[in-house]
């Protein structure tokens, strides 16, 4: 079964400064992978996708990930973080079945400051 | 274009009562997931349905049950509730055809509460 490590639980980081979140994933075939991000109280919203081709991929708001299979690895970087970046982030793996289940890890807490 | 919306926000429960969430999937998505959201963790894949039927479940016990409807909108039920069952219950739907595999969108969730 895949599963997904997100081995910082909370990281701090001041506006202005890059910012890269790590992901490692453990998936027998080709993953399809994801990063979310969850402000509090909310649902979670897509900031990119892996499905194939191009191994960076570039998401919204500011936020691009590499797919580094040699390393089981898909992190997600920003050159420049803003304060409105503070949030949860997670990074999941698909099933690439027709189940289209998700396996998340369990999350970075982003701060911000000032 | 809606996108996927969840009733109620929030809902305070009883252990041992039954609770009835509800997903309204976004046009044109024909497949919604449940998931569970236990607090500082990352959400937990319950079940999907597909075209009105179960079409695959995660680690959850038989009183999780849900239904999917002619419109796809879904129904994610919950028997003799926990006090684990507390959590924040996100519906995410998903777009028919394989270029969309897995590529999901989530709803703002349902906070449960079972006290």
């Amino acid at each position: 079964a895949q599963s997904v490590t997100q081995p910082d639980i909370h990281i701090t980081v001041s506006e202005g400064a890059s910012l890269e979140l790590r992901c490692n994933y453990s998936y027998g075939a080709t993953p399809y992978l994801f990063w979310y991000v969850q402000s509090p109280g909310q649902g979670l919203q897509l900031l990119l996708k892996y499905f194939s081709g191009d191994t960076l991929v570039q998401g919204i708001k500011g936020f691009e990930a590499e797919f580094k299979r040699s390393q089981s690895s898909f992190n997600l970087r920003k050159p420049s973080v803003h304060w409105s970046d503070a949030a949860e982030y997670f990074c999941a793996v698909g099933d690439g079945t027709g189940r289209r289940a998700l396996t998340f890890g369990s999350g970075t807490r982003l701060q911000v400051q000032p | 274009e809606t996108g996927v919306t969840q009733s109620p926000t929030h809902l305070i429960k009883t252990r041992g009562q039954q609770v009835t969430l509800r997903c309204s999937s976004q046009s044109g998505h024909n497949t919604v997931s449940w998931y569970q959201q236990a607090l500082g963790q990352g959400p937990q894949f319950i079940f999907q349905y597909y075209r009105e039927e179960e079409n695959g479940r995660g680690n959850f016990p038989p009183r999780f049950s849900g239904l999917q409807f002619p419109n796809y909108s879904s129904e994610l039920n919950v028997n003799a509730l926990e006090l684990d069952d507390s959590a924040l219950y996100l519906c995410a739907s998903s777009p028919s055809g394989s270029s969309s595999y897995n590529e999901q969108f989530f709803g703002p969730g349902t906070r449960l509460t079972v006290l």
